[in-house]
């Protein structure tokens, strides 16, 4: 089963709003990242933010953890078509085991 | 460009075949990573292998091989193929082995498709 899972499935915009994605968690982690998929492309790689930090700025870019919730969000502000992509948090599994797992993705969708 | 390099782009071959996929991580980078994605399972992490050693296994069918030679490029086998493993097969690199902590830097993928 998925230990990140993104929220919403789909989010469609248009030019210069905020796009917010939320990703939830099922057990304990020692970092989150978020990645962007460009369709049938490899996934890049955006932000890691650490179980012992809240938020993190990049950019157009925010993520926020909160581990009392497990749950991370990604805030990109003044939107553009160019950031149509889906975007993937990745989690490690806690334990020791640190294997990569990913949600299924938020599909966000910027219209000109 | 992330620097990593996979081959082929597309593949098209039949059920019960066997297939090799290439990847040759970015310059520097010991560890290298295989992922399968699919429309039903999403990304799954297959395995890693740092400086020519497996380190982390992940949700590799027995069919699955991969290995890592000592020019640090690394190979996907996958044997006796089923309609069901159809998907985009992605390679990543990073610096160290440090799964938790690196970034990872992913090829453009390898596009399987099963008949």
């Amino acid at each position: 089963s998925q230990q990140g899972e993104e929220d919403p499935q789909a989010l469609s915009i248009q030019e210069g709003e905020n796009a917010t994605m939320n990703c939830s968690y099922k057990t304990s982690i020692n970092n989150l990242q978020w990645y962007r998929q460009n369709s049938g492309r490899g996934l890049v790689h955006l932000i890691l933010i650490r179980s012992n930090e809240r938020e993190k700025h990049s950019g157009r870019l925010r993520v926020t953890l909160d581990t009392s919730k497990k749950s991370s969000s990604l805030l990109i502000t003044a939107s553009r078509a160019a950031d149509t992509a889906s975007y993937f948090c990745a989690t490690d599994e806690g334990g020791g085991s640190y294997i990569p797992t990913f949600g299924r993705g938020t599909s966000l969708i910027v219209h000109p | 460009d992330s620097g990593v390099t996979q081959t082929p782009k597309h593949l098209i071959t039949a059920t019960g075949q066997r297939v090799t996929l290439r990847c040759s991580p970015r310059s520097g980078d010991l560890s290298v990573y295989w992922y399968q994605q699919s429309l039903d399972q999403g990304l799954q992490f297959l395995i890693q292998y740092y400086n020519g050693e497996e380190r982390a296994k992940g949700n590799i069918l027995e069919r699955f091989s991969a290995q890592q030679f000592p020019d640090l490029h690394s190979e996907l086998n996958l044997s006796s193929l089923e309609l069901g493993d159809s998907a985009l097969y992605f390679c990543a690199s990073s610096v160290g082995e440090s799964r938790a902590q690196e970034t990872q830097y992913f090829g453009p993928g390898t596009r399987l498709l099963v008949l």
